[in-house]
């Protein structure tokens, strides 16, 4: 069974730009998860989607949306990017709306 | 919000060894209470998790034990080995209810070495 699929891998970016994350869940789960990752502030919740629906958002501001196709499939998006925005973005999915599963991640770099 | 606390932030052990990683939860409606690794270039995994009406888990080496009254759960290794050496995160949640997913609310991460 394939796991938790993020592309692009890495990215780089300057400040003011927007970007797009990409995320495939475990076939079957319905429920997506996104995280930020950073030295600082080690794990943080970004928001979940289930059905196609954001059933709840961490505390994030409105720079950060995300988005649930029929298929399961997310996406992520950051406008206007800030220097503090670069980290490494996770995306998990859920079966059970428990136990998540963690892809490897996209790495954003701001410059 | 929710705020969990995990220490050591580093622990060297000698391989064989046993490794304790404690963490500490501030909602008592938190229920539900895993564990996960993170390899070097990895997304974290799971590796075992509890929910608030168990007191303790095992598999195989390691074990997590939950203390509801002092809030604090802790994750053991028995045996250590080096492919133990990541970072381990604990992480709180309320779950079921119907309101969906609030989210993990995770520790900052301990630092596992194991020393051959």
């Amino acid at each position: 069974k394939a796991g938790v699929t993020q592309t692009p891998r890495y990215l780089i970016k300057t400040r003011g730009q927007q970007v797009t994350l990409s995320c495939s869940p475990i076939s079957g789960h319905r429920s997506v998860s996104w995280y930020q990752q950073t030295p600082g502030q080690g794990l943080q919740f970004l928001f979940e989607y289930f059905s196609e629906t954001q059933r709840n958002k961490g505390n994030f501001p409105g720079r950060f949306s995300g988005r649930q196709f029929s298929n399961s499939r997310s996406e992520m998006n950051v406008s206007t990017l800030e220097l503090g925005d670069s980290a490494l973005y996770l995306c998990a999915s859920s079966l059970d709306l428990e136990k998540l599963f963690f892809g490897s991640g996209t790495q954003l770099s701001v410059l | 919000g929710e705020n969990v606390e995990q220490h050591p932030s580093t622990l060297s052990v000698q391989e064989g060894d046993s490794a304790v990683i404690k963490c500490t939860y501030s909602d008592s409606a938190s229920n539900y209470f895993p564990w996960y690794k993170q390899e070097l270039g990895k997304g974290p995994q799971l590796i075992i998790d509890i929910r608030s009406n168990v007191g303790e888990k095992k598999d195989q080496r390691i074990a997590v034990t939950l203390n509801k009254t002092a809030k604090h759960f802790s994750l053991h290794i028995t045996e250590t080995q080096p492919e133990d050496s990541a970072v381990y995160f604990c992480a709180a949640s309320i779950t079921g209810g119907g309101g969906g997913a609030d989210g993990l609310t995770f520790g900052k991460g301990t630092h596992l070495i194991i020393q051959p």
